[in-house]
Formats: C-alpha cells, structure tokens, sequence
C-alpha cells in the first residue's frame, strides 16, 4: 500500500522558516513525480510545488517562487519542502502528494504563520 | 492560468438519488497528444482528498461505479448515479494540461438533503 507521511509542520512567525517533509513508502519512489498540495483554513485546494523523478525540474506556484524549495531525495524515499519569508496567507494544512496529478495523497500537515 | 469554475457551490441530495457536478475550464484542456488532463477529488469532512477520476472518466482503483466522469474541451461533470451517505464532502475538479500551474475548482459540496 502506498503510504506518504509528512512531517515538519507547526508554528512560526511571519517571516521564519520551516521545513516539510514527506516520507514515502509502498511504491518505486524515484520513478514518480511528486507534489506538494496545500489548503488553507476552510478553502480549497492549491497546488504548490511538484518536481520531476530525478530532481531536475521543479515547479513552482507564482506566490511561493523564490521563497519554498522543493527537493527530493531518492535513496531515502523522501520528499522536502524548504519555505523560507514565510507570511500569514501560507498558513495551510501542506499536503504530499504522488504524481503530478496527485493519485495518492499523505494525511496532511498543519503549518501556522503567526506573530 | 486556466481557470476552473465549478457549479454549484452546494448540492443537497436526497439519498438514493442522482447528483451532479459541472466544472467548467477557461480554455480547451484538451493536450496535443489528444489526451484531455481533467481530474476529480473527493474530500470526505476531516479526511484529505482521494483522486476518484483522471483523464476525464477514467476511475482510480477502488472507487465504486456509481461515481462517473464525463465532458470534453471545455465543460465537464462528475455524476453520482445514486447517492449514498458515504458520499458527503467536498468535490474538486482539477486540470492537469496546461501547467504550470496546476489549478483546481472552488469546490463543490455534497451534503444530505
């Protein structure tokens, strides 16, 4: 079974940094694009970042550019997300996802952007 | 960015009977390969979302038959032949053709009338 668990998430200040990560299992990890999904409080769904299976091409949604980082790494099955100059509107629950169009998704993780 | 605009907002439905759901693109999702890039989530309260429907009408393992997909170019529907109380939440169409980025619907709430 395919299994994804992020970790990482919690409280920062605006402008701190945090980073996620997302540990896979059940499934040829390095074969697969993979995502990241957020959603902030009672909204719905934003794509955020995905990266393709060796790491060489990422992408990014405009409002994060420049300040998230997506890697990978393929030995560990592990997929991170580096959010640096964090701001209160990325206060959402980050979810990992499989794929570029997201067929297995992680139970989700709450990151708040709070003074 | 295409934009994705679902209707409506909220759906009650009584249990057993049909629902469904429109979603419609800003421009054309159909790829130059032919293929047509059209998903649907359904997000069950407190749960996170589960893919139930790519490339249009094709249904992810484990999803019952009950729920189809349909649409082409530019409009889209997710049906629920008869709804069962399983079935509550939020659903989302997403398009995966012309990216980045990858955007999805406003959502779509299913509840029981």
């Amino acid at each position: 079974d395919v299994h994804l668990v992020e970790s990482g998430g919690g409280l920062v200040q605006p402008g701190g940094s945090l980073r996620l990560s997302c540990a896979a299992s059940g499934f040829s990890f390095r074969i697969f694009w993979m995502s990241w999904v957020r959603q902030a409080p009672g909204k719905g769904l934003e794509w955020v970042a995905n990266i393709n299976e060796d790491g060489s091409e990422k992408h990014y949604v405009d409002s994060v550019k420049g300040r998230f980082t997506i890697s990978r790494d393929n030995a560990r099955n592990s997929l991170d997300l580096q959010m640096n100059g964090l701001r209160a509107e990325d206060t959402a629950v980050y979810y990992c996802a499989k794929h570029k169009y997201f067929d297995f998704w992680g139970q989700g993780i709450l990151v708040t952007v709070s003074s | 960015d295409v934009v994705m605009t679902q209707s409506p907002l909220s759906l009650p439905v009584t249990l057993g009977q049909p629902a469904s759901i429109s979603c419609r693109s800003s421009q054309s999702l159909v790829y130059s390969s032919g293929n047509t890039f059209l998903n649907w989530f359904q997000q069950r309260p407190g749960q996170s979302p589960r893919r139930l429907i790519y490339l249009v009408s094709k249904r992810d393992p484990g999803v019952p038959d009950r729920f189809s997909g349909s649409g082409s170019g530019t409009n889209f529907t997710l049906k629920i032949s008869r709804v069962e109380a399983d079935d509550v939440g939020i659903y989302y169409c997403m398009q995966g053709t012309h990216w980045p980025p990858l955007t999805f619907g406003g959502g779509t709430k299913v509840e029981i009338k």
